[in-house]
């Protein structure tokens, strides 16, 4: 039960901001957007998650749009440790798992 | 560094044995949550525990089972190992039972069966 769409791959240069969408159309009014990303088989790293309002931490900002039906996530400078796959998931406040999809798989170029 | 520590880092045993994965959970976090990850099938979800008790299975084999002990680390067996067992497996832990904090995962046992 895909509740998220996000393309299968994309580039990004060193240093320029990386943009990342994701669609989550079918969102319910209590569930909120995370993303996470995984390096290399390494476990899945906690970035950022919002209901509506935008929100930045020091690692990313997450933009979700006023009818909450997508979103961006932005990596302000990418760096070649970036290089990851991200993962965007909708999960209620009473649900008690995150359901993976198959993320996008950035890769930072020099 | 999540706060998450899952041993051993590898592990490689024959088809038909049987192992134990160790996961210790954030301080201070209450739910345990166990997922495999195979190179087919993505992240999935298997157990969660919360304060010692199940709370929730996904797609569990009964080969599978796990525990949470009171100190809160939480243990995940496997039995009658198939080839197709080979995965990693990652641990989670957060908070509480459910809510919206995030989970934070370790870096996970990866399991080889030959």
């Amino acid at each position: 039960d895909a509740k998220t769409t996000q393309p299968t791959s994309m580039d990004c240069a060193e240093g320029r901001a990386a943009n990342l969408p994701c669609n989550h159309s079918t969102i319910s009014g209590n569930e909120y957007v995370y993303w996470y990303r995984q390096i290399h088989s390494q476990g899945p790293q906690y970035i950022i998650h919002g209901l509506k309002n935008n929100e930045t931490n020091e690692m990313a900002s997450l933009i979700i749009t006023e009818d909450r039906k997508s979103s961006t996530l932005i990596l302000p400078h990418a760096t070649l440790r970036d290089t990851a796959v991200y993962y965007c998931i909708v999960r209620a406040a009473n649900d008690y798992k995150l359901s993976f999809g198959a993320g996008t798989t950035v890769t930072v170029r020099a | 560094d999540s706060g998450v520590t899952q041993t051993p880092k590898h592990l490689i045993t024959a088809t038909g044995q049987r192992v134990t994965l160790r996961c210790s959970p954030r301080s201070g976090d209450l739910s345990v949550y166990w997922y495999q990850q195979s190179l087919d099938q993505g992240l999935q979800f298997l157990i969660q525990y919360y304060n010692g008790e199940e709370r929730a299975k996904g797609n569990i084999l009964e080969r599978f089972s796990a525990q949470q002990f009171p100190d809160l680390h939480s243990e995940l067996n496997l039995s009658s190992l198939e080839l197709g067992d080979s995965a990693l497996y990652f641990c989670a832990s957060s908070p509480r039972e459910w809510g919206t904090s995030p989970l934070h995962f370790g870096n996970g046992t990866r399991l080889t069966v030959t």
